[in-house]
């Protein structure tokens, strides 16, 4: 099992559409979560980090469930600038210094 | 604020040749990283720094050597370049929380 799983789309929808993203993670010691962002052809900017308790930044919420070992990202009132590619990302405690794990990206495109 | 700079943004090299990718940051961070990411494969780790003076191997180290002379820069060199290496060269630096920043990247191409 990949260590971080996520769809690879890519998901199309429409704008104002409510879209979500599930990834799952095999190490059930990691202690930091993460989403980040990729535009096409640019460097990974990082979205949110993703508590245990759940966490919204406007249109955006993370969850996380550490039972069953995933993290889900839910876009609300998708905007055609939210097309991009979305990484899951965790870190595992004690792991090689703190080291990123990332997943390979689920790319969401919003069409007009 | 510039956070994390990468120079060149852009390479060609012929097989064999040797060239230094340079990563800087301003935001004092101590752990620095190089990624390489290649279509399909998602973000691998090169070589990373957890200080000034210290360099580690990561995922994928071969053809590769790294210096951390300076907090603030970190060094990934390409002794003898080959085909393979083709790719897109992110460095990153750390934050408190584990959250990583960066750079925006270098395109290599090897012939």
């Amino acid at each position: 099992r990949k260590e971080v799983e996520q769809d690879p789309g890519p998901f199309n929808v429409p704008e104002g559409a409510t879209v979500a993203f599930n990834c799952t993670y095999s190490n059930s010691a990691s202690q930091s979560f993460f989403w980040y962002r990729q535009d096409c052809r640019k460097e990974p900017k990082l979205l949110m980090s993703v508590y245990s308790s759940g966490n919204e930044d406007g249109r955006f919420t993370a969850q996380l469930n550490r039972a069953s070992q995933y993290i889900s990202l839910l876009i609300r009132d998708s905007k055609l600038s939210d097309s991009a590619t979305y990484l899951c990302v965790v870190n595992l405690k004690g792991g090689s210094q703190g080291n990123l794990i990332f997943g390979k990206g689920t790319k969401l495109s919003v069409k007009p | 604020n510039a956070g994390v700079t990468q120079t060149p943004k852009f390479r060609v090299l012929k097989t064999g040749q040797s060239m230094t990718l340079l990563c800087a940051q301003d935001m004092n961070h101590e752990y620095m990283y190089w990624y390489r990411q290649d279509p399909g494969m998602g973000l691998r780790l090169i070589h990373y720094s957890v200080g000034e003076g210290t360099t580690a191997k990561g995922e994928v180290p071969d053809g590769y050597n790294v210096s951390r002379l300076k907090k603030q820069n970190f060094l990934l060199g390409l002794e003898s370049a080959a085909p393979s290496q083709t790719s897109v060269y992110f460095c990153a630096s750390r934050g408190s929380l584990y959250e990583q920043y960066f750079g925006p990247g270098t395109r290599l191409t090897v012939t």
